[in-house]
């Protein structure tokens, strides 16, 4: 099956500052989210991003789908911010998501 | 627009015994997953349902089911119940498997 892979594992970062996730699968997909994990467990939708960029606010995502991997960026970053993040995809022909094992980003004040 | 429900939020349950987790999808929503989510394995999927059918099952053993209600509302069960069981249980759902999902809050079980 498909494999995703997210980086960097943890990051710790200083309040009003920029970072970059990264997510690199294994093989064609049909659906890509990138979501946030909040401390009381409900997974955030922040992208719906197959392919393209997207903005939203301090957070912007691009996906080359023809290079297999996402990118989700978050700048000013607050400590609300904080909490796992998730990349999930659906490859060519399945019908369910699989998980990365998320980014742990903690902002301190 | 009301978001993904999941009932109850908390749950303990004793080894041996069977739980039934709920789950009301975003009214129009005919799709509905579920995963689960533990410390060791992150989060894997279990099943999905579209139009009370099931389309896809995860690697699971059978002693976990679902099912979906004319209503798109589902249901899961786990019968004789593992400590390795205990786990955050998050549904989620969607118009088509071909768009965005979206998560309910979750139901966390802890097996003694």
């Amino acid at each position: 099956g498909i494999q995703v892979e997210q980086s960097p594992p943890d990051l710790i970062l200083q309040e009003g500052a920029n970072s970059t996730l990264r997510c690199n699968f294994s093989d064609s997909v049909n659906n890509l989210q990138w979501f946030h994990q909040n401390p009381w467990g409900q997974l955030i939708n922040l992208f719906y991003i197959p392919s393209g960029t997207k903005q939203n606010g301090r957070l912007s995502a691009t996906t080359v789908a023809t290079e297999r991997y996402s990118l989700l960026y978050i700048s000013s970053s607050q400590t609300t911010d904080s909490g796992v993040y998730f990349c999930a995809v659906v490859e060519d022909y399945g019908q369910n998501f699989v998980f990365g094992p998320g980014t742990r980003l903690s902002v301190l004040p | 627009k009301a978001g993904v429900t999941q009932t109850p939020r908390y749950l303990i349950k004793t080894r041996g015994q069977q739980v039934t987790l709920s789950c009301s999808p975003i009214s129009g929503h005919r799709s509905v997953s579920w995963y689960q989510q533990t410390p060791g394995q992150g989060l894997q999927f279990l099943f999905e349902y579209f139009s009370e059918t099931q389309r896809n099952k995860g690697n699971f053993p059978g002693r976990f089911s679902g099912r979906q209600f004319s209503n798109s509302r589902s249901e899961m069960n786990v019968s004789t119940l593992e400590l390795g069981d205990s786990a955050l249980y998050l549904c989620a759902s969607s118009p088509t498997v071909y768009y965005g999902y979206t998560f309910g809050s979750g139901t966390r079980l802890t097996v003694v």
